[in-house]
């Protein structure tokens, strides 16, 4: 199994709302990512899971709060999000965090839509 | 923060004809790699190459490294329709001893049929 596998495909929230995107991987790798995507832009990394603690954390607002429960599962927890939060969230996973030869390996992503 | 630099921004080319893009960067790296993404999808590795290492070849894909000049060329030969994505370079900075993929503005291809 070489997929990371991203739940839901599309999300549509009012900033009042608390939704979480999920995201899991099955092939043994230590270190997950998140990044936010905005259109024909590169991804921008946001958080960076390393032995499932969280070692990279940039800049985030807080608005944003990513959870690791075990090695196989990243959530990131969204609450009171602003319309320019607007973007396709990427999951990804490498099979060890302290090498920096490892490739990521993405999942589909999550197209969010805040109102 | 953003440490490649692609060249061109977009590209548009006629399937059988080669696309040629290029990455800049700006400090020293263990390796540099190349993704490609389609709309609206995931990135998918594409090839790795190690600061030691000056060309590499994946079927239709042939990178280049020059680290004196900080720079990095993908080619893909032969172009196929199919080939129509955004492409990215992706470099890995150090902070706190974790080790952080950074990519670059992307070059968007379009290969017409």
């Amino acid at each position: 199994d070489t997929e990371v596998t991203q739940t839901p495909k599309h999300l549509v929230m009012g900033m009042t709302n608390k939704k979480s995107l999920k995201c899991e991987q099955h092939m043994g790798h230590r270190a997950m990512y998140w990044y936010k995507q905005k259109a024909k832009k590169p991804p921008e990394l946001m958080f960076v899971y390393s032995y499932e603690k969280l070692s990279i954390n940039e800049s985030v607002p807080s608005r944003f709060s990513p959870e690791c429960p075990n090695s196989s599962l990243l959530n990131l927890h969204l609450h009171a999000l602003q319309p320019e939060d607007s973007a396709l969230y990427l999951c990804a996973s490498s099979q060890s965090p302290q090498q920096g030869y490892e490739k990521l390996f993405f999942g589909s992503g999550t197209q969010l839509s805040v109102l | 923060s953003q440490q490649g630099e692609e060249d061109p921004q977009a590209l548009s080319i006629q399937e059988g004809e080669n696309a040629t893009m290029n990455c800049s960067y700006k400090t020293s790296i263990n390796n540099l790699q190349w993704y490609r993404q389609n709309s609206g999808r995931g990135l998918v590795h594409l090839i790795l190459i190690r600061s030691n290492e000056r060309e590499k070849h994946s079927g239709r894909l042939r990178v280049t490294l020059d680290t004196s000049k900080k720079s990095s060329s993908l080619l893909i030969t032969a172009s196929r329709a199919a080939d129509t994505a955004s492409y990215f370079c992706a470099t890995v900075l150090t902070s706190g001893g974790s080790y952080i993929p950074t990519f670059g503005r992307g070059t968007s291809l379009i290969v017409h049929p």
